[in-house]
């Protein structure tokens, strides 16, 4: 059984607008969460990760939410840009990292 | 820059063949992870090592074996290839440091095709 999911395989989204990439987990000894990036023919890159002690993370364009009593993460991307069109993996990690399956982002110009 | 490199960017292989799949990284990183990334299934971990000459399993390592003779180097081994080993195989590498120990760097994968 999957202990991290990404429920939507695919998002399309409007150049500017946001860009909300869900994930959710079952497993509550999860301590980290990350989120990678992975364009075609190239391995995935980190991107953005936060602690169980916090609930939001922010860099740039991009934010992280963590909601524990949800067991629920997402990422934000304000504003959306075609270079963001890629495969985003969220994971979950204690001691090891768990990946969720992935959602296809298509930012449309 | 950090570099995780694959050997093979795309490989044939017949049903029954041993199959090599080699990683090199030049971080100096002590943890190397063998996945494979399956549509809708995301990444499945294999195999894992934190040592040379150490392994663990991962979540699926039925059907594959590993090998970790240099720090810098990790092999994925299939025995007898078999169709339901075609996939994408991706290596990664991350340092012991505590806070960068959940953080992977890839290479860029390795498809492979069991026929």
């Amino acid at each position: 059984d999957q202990q991290v999911k990404q429920n939507s395989p695919s998002l399309s989204v409007q150049e500017g607008r946001i860009s909300i990439l869900n994930c959710d987990y079952t497993n509550s000894m999860f301590d980290y969460f990350l989120w990678y990036k992975k364009y075609p023919a190239e391995g995935p890159t980190f991107l953005i990760s936060i602690s169980s002690i916090k609930d939001k993370n922010e860099d740039g364009r991009f934010t992280v939410f963590l909601n524990k009593s949800a067991k629920h993460l997402s990422l934000h991307i304000v504003p959306s840009q075609p270079g963001d069109s890629a495969v985003y993996f969220c994971a979950a990690s204690y001691h090891m990292l768990t990946f969720g399956g992935g959602t296809r982002l298509m930012v449309k110009p | 820059d950090v570099k995780v490199t694959q050997s093979s960017r795309y490989l044939v292989k017949r049903t029954g063949e041993k199959v090599f799949l080699e990683c090199v990284q030049d971080m100096d990183h002590e943890n190397m992870f063998w996945y494979r990334q399956d549509p809708g299934l995301g990444l499945r971990l294999i195999y894992f090592s934190y040592d040379v000459k150490m392994k663990e399993k991962g979540d699926i390592p039925e059907g594959y074996s590993v090998s970790r003779e240099k720090k810098e180097r990790f092999s994925l081994i299939l025995e007898s290839a078999s169709t339901n080993q075609t996939s994408m195989y991706l290596c990664a590498s991350s340092s012991r440091d505590g806070s960068t120990n959940e953080k992977l760097f890839f290479g860029s994968g390795t498809q492979l095709s069991v026929l």
